[in-house]
């Protein structure tokens, strides 16, 4: 079975410094892994993704994720947040016999502040 | 990628009723979910909707009140079924193209 863990429920940074939202995997196979953004009264909004290949996965609006196999993790990071960046960040696995069904996490609350 | 809209975008009804959620993709795509979102909660999965196929549901949900349609490529409804308030909820759709999109939510409120 296949699961996926955002440790922190939220997350505070000041705008400039860098940002950083944790996640980490289990799946029986090679992982497909995820990063959603929603912002509020919005659906979910795809960011990036790793498939196969390279671990750093750049994404939209700045972000990236690297890609850990022994750490089975998969963070999300920005250099330098923005005010605008303020949303709901979820990471999600799917394994590659999951019938394309992906697995959640529960969301990481990112505020960053002025 | 796809471009996905829904209507209605949200509505309120009363207990005992039933709303009929559709779904409209801009591309041909085999693979259709419909999922529920608590606000600022992750989201549940009701159910895989493939065209020419019956709909797979998950643990917990069941068709008489879920029941979904997939007449073709491109369009799906979910019906929400003899509502109660605890169906309130965000009601969202997406297509996997390699990646899932989503739609933008249904928000229902059951008073």
């Amino acid at each position: 079975a296949q699961s996926v863990a955002q440790p922190e429920d939220q997350v505070n940074v000041a705008e400039g410094n860098p940002l950083t939202v944790k996640c980490t995997y289990s799946v029986s196979g090679n992982p497909y892994l995820f990063w959603y953004v929603q912002y509020p009264n919005r659906g979910l909004q795809f960011l990036l993704k790793y498939i196969t290949g390279d671990n750093l996965v750049k994404g939209s609006y700045g972000f990236e994720a690297e890609f850990n196999k022994s750490q089975t993790s998969f963070h999300l990071k920005k250099p330098s947040a923005l005010v605008s960046d303020s949303a709901l960040y979820f990471c999600a696995v799917r394994e590659t016999d999951s019938w394309g069904k992906f697995q959640f996490g529960a969301g990481t609350q990112v505020v960053v502040t002025p | 990628s796809a471009v996905i809209s829904q209507k209605p975008s949200r509505d309120i009804c009363q207990r005992g009723t039933s709303l009929t959620i559709q779904c409209q993709v801009d591309s041909q795509v085999t693979m259709m979910f419909w999922y529920r979102q608590q606000p600022g909660q992750s989201l549940t999965l009701i159910a895989t909707a493939n065209q020419g196929s019956e709909a797979t549901y998950e643990s917990g949900f069941v068709i008489d009140k879920f029941p979904i349609s997939r007449p073709n490529l491109t369009f799906s409804t979910l019906t929400v079924s003899n509502m109660s308030p605890e169906d309130s909820s965000i009601y969202l759709c997406s297509v996997l193209v390699e990646t899932q999109y989503f739609g933008p939510g249904t928000r229902l409120l059951v008073l």
